[in-house]
């Protein structure tokens, strides 16, 4: 069982380059989103999916786009790089069970320096 | 902005002294999660408080949310240099879809 696959593990882009980060997960989790890491802020959301063909802005979406067509895939694309983008983004899945935890599994993250 | 935090942002404690770490929240949470990230690593969820003045313990670790959901602590027993890492609190809200991460805790423990 892979759980969260994240690809690259690190990259480097030019301002105003665009990329896509993969995500993938294979434990047929409803719940997928992407954060983004800084220095003493903490996790914050970007976008999250509740399911195929659904997404939803996370806290600071502003530069990013995502799309959902399998419940087991979760790009996310920059759509011009600037260096106020560098940071470490994590994806994580998760599903939700009544009574039970509903834990979010994370991949081991992308760092992402725009230079 | 962040609606959870944490307090204190950094902790230096000697290998064997306890260790607590808070979560505040301006408004009524419907539940609380604690992950620990180790350095270089990613966040790993340790465990989920669901009830007012729920207390959950794993070993050295003692969990709890607060009597009126808007706080909760962890608390580490006689640290271990393995328990070096950042301890994020988080909340599952709009129906668990979406995890707000607070802004963490780094634990430095001095062998």
């Amino acid at each position: 069982n892979a759980g969260v696959t994240q690809t690259p593990k690190f990259q480097v882009l030019k301002t105003g380059q665009s990329m896509t980060l993969q995500c993938a997960q294979d434990m047929n989790h409803e719940y997928m989103s992407w954060y983004r890491q800084d220095p003493g802020m903490g996790l914050r959301l970007i976008h999250y999916s509740v399911g195929a063909g659904i997404t939803d802005q996370g806290e600071v979406p502003n530069g990013y786009n995502v799309s959902r067509s399998t419940t087991e895939d979760f790009p996310l694309r920059l759509l011009s790089a600037a260096p106020s983008q560098t940071s470490v983004y994590f994806c994580a899945s998760s599903f939700y069970l009544v009574g039970g935890n509903t834990e979010a599994f994370f991949g081991q993250g992308t760092r992402l320096t725009v230079v | 902005g962040q609606q959870v935090m944490q307090i204190p942002q950094y902790q230096h404690v000697q290998e064997g002294e306890d260790f607590t770490t808070y979560c505040n929240s301006s408004t009524t949470l419907s539940n609380i999660q604690w992950y620990k990230q180790r350095p270089g690593g990613h966040p790993v969820f340790l465990i989920q408080l669901v009830k007012s003045g729920e207390v959950k313990k794993q070993k050295r670790l003692t969990f709890q949310f607060g009597e009126a959901k808007k706080n909760s602590s962890l608390h580490i027993t006689a640290t271990q240099t393995t328990d070096v890492g950042t301890y994020f609190c988080a909340e599952a809200g709009g129906g668990y879809q979406k995890v707000t991460f607070g802004t963490g805790t780094k634990l430095q423990v001095i062998p």
